[in-house]
C-alpha cells in the first residue's frame, strides 16, 4: 500500500515552460486536493477534486489547471511558470461523506523552483 | 466561514520540558479539528484529529489535545519534549459536509534545545 505518492520530488523550471506534478493515491479515496506551502503561509488550497469527472478551485487557483479522469491520477498542471510559483507543492486524499471527518494522507512534495 | 489561527509562529523549549503549541478555530457549527507535524524536507502526518466525540483527545508520541468550545481553541500539548519533536506543526479545521475540504492555520516551529 503505496498511499500518496508524488513525482518529481524536485524540479527546476524557467519562466514560461508548462509541466505537470503527478499524484496517485490507491486507497480509492474519492477526495483530492493539490496545496502549496509557502514560508509563514501554511498550507494553501490549490485546487480539489471530490470524485472522478469533478474538479474546483481552491483559495489559489491561478496558473493552475487539474483533471481527474480517474479516482486515482489527480495532476497538477502549471500552464506558464512564474517565479511566484516557486514552491512546495503537496497532494492529498482523503474519504469524504458520514459523520466524522476523515483523516488526509499526503505526499511527500515536490519542490519546485521556478527561475 | 471557518478559519484557523495558531498563535505562536516559533516556539522554542528545553528537552524534558512542557510544550504548549495553541490553535484558536473560527467555525459557525461543532468543527472537526485536526493536528497535523511535518519534519523537515517531508511530508505531513496526522497527530491527532477531534471530531466530537471526546473533548480531550490524545495522539501520536505523547502529544495531546484538548477542544474548548467556550475558548475556540484546539491547543496541542506534551509533557515532556523530546529532540525529534523539533518539526513544524500545523492546526487544520475540516470545511462543513465532511467534504474533505482542510483550512490550515500558519503553522508553528517547535525548537527543541537539549
Amino acid at each position: 500500500n503505496a498511499g500518496v505518492t508524488q513525482t518529481p520530488k524536485f524540479q527546476v523550471l524557467k519562466t514560461g515552460q508548462s509541466m505537470t506534478l503527478q499524484c496517485a493515491q490507491d486507497m480509492n479515496h474519492e477526495y483530492m486536493s493539490w496545496y502549496r506551502q509557502d514560508p509563514g503561509m501554511g498550507l494553501r488550497l490549490i485546487h480539489y477534486s471530490v470524485g472522478a469527472g469533478i474538479t474546483d478551485q481552491g483559495e489559489v487557483p491561478n496558473g493552475y489547471n487539474v483533471s481527474r479522469s480517474t479516482t486515482e491520477d489527480f495532476p497538477l498542471r502549471l500552464l506558464s511558470a512564474a517565479p511566484s510559483q516557486t514552491s512546495v507543492y503537496f497532494c492529498a486524499s482523503s474519504r469524504t461523506g458520514g459523520l466524522v471527518a476523515r483523516e488526509a494522507f499526503f505526499g511527500q512534495g515536490t519542490r519546485l523552483t521556478v527561475v | 466561514a471557518q478559519s484557523v489561527t495558531q498563535l505562536d509562529s516559533h516556539v522554542s523549549v528545553s528537552e524534558g520540558t512542557p510544550v504548549l503549541l495553541r490553535c484558536n478555530y473560527s467555525s459557525s457549527y461543532s468543527p472537526s479539528l485536526f493536528w497535523y507535524v511535518q519534519h523537515p524536507n517531508k511530508g505531513l502526518q496526522l497527530l491527532l484529529k477531534y471530531t466530537s466525540a471526546a473533548t480531550l483527545v490524545k495522539g501520536i508520541n505523547g502529544f495531546e489535545a484538548e477542544f474548548k468550545k467556550s475558548e475556540t481553541s484546539f491547543h496541542l500539548t506534551k509533557p515532556s519534549a523530546h529532540m525529534s519533536d523539533a518539526a513544524e506543526y500545523f492546526c487544520v479545521v475540516v470545511t462543513s459536509g465532511n467534504t474533505g475540504k482542510l483550512i490550515f492555520g500558519q503553522g508553528t516551529t517547535l525548537q527543541v534545545k537539549p
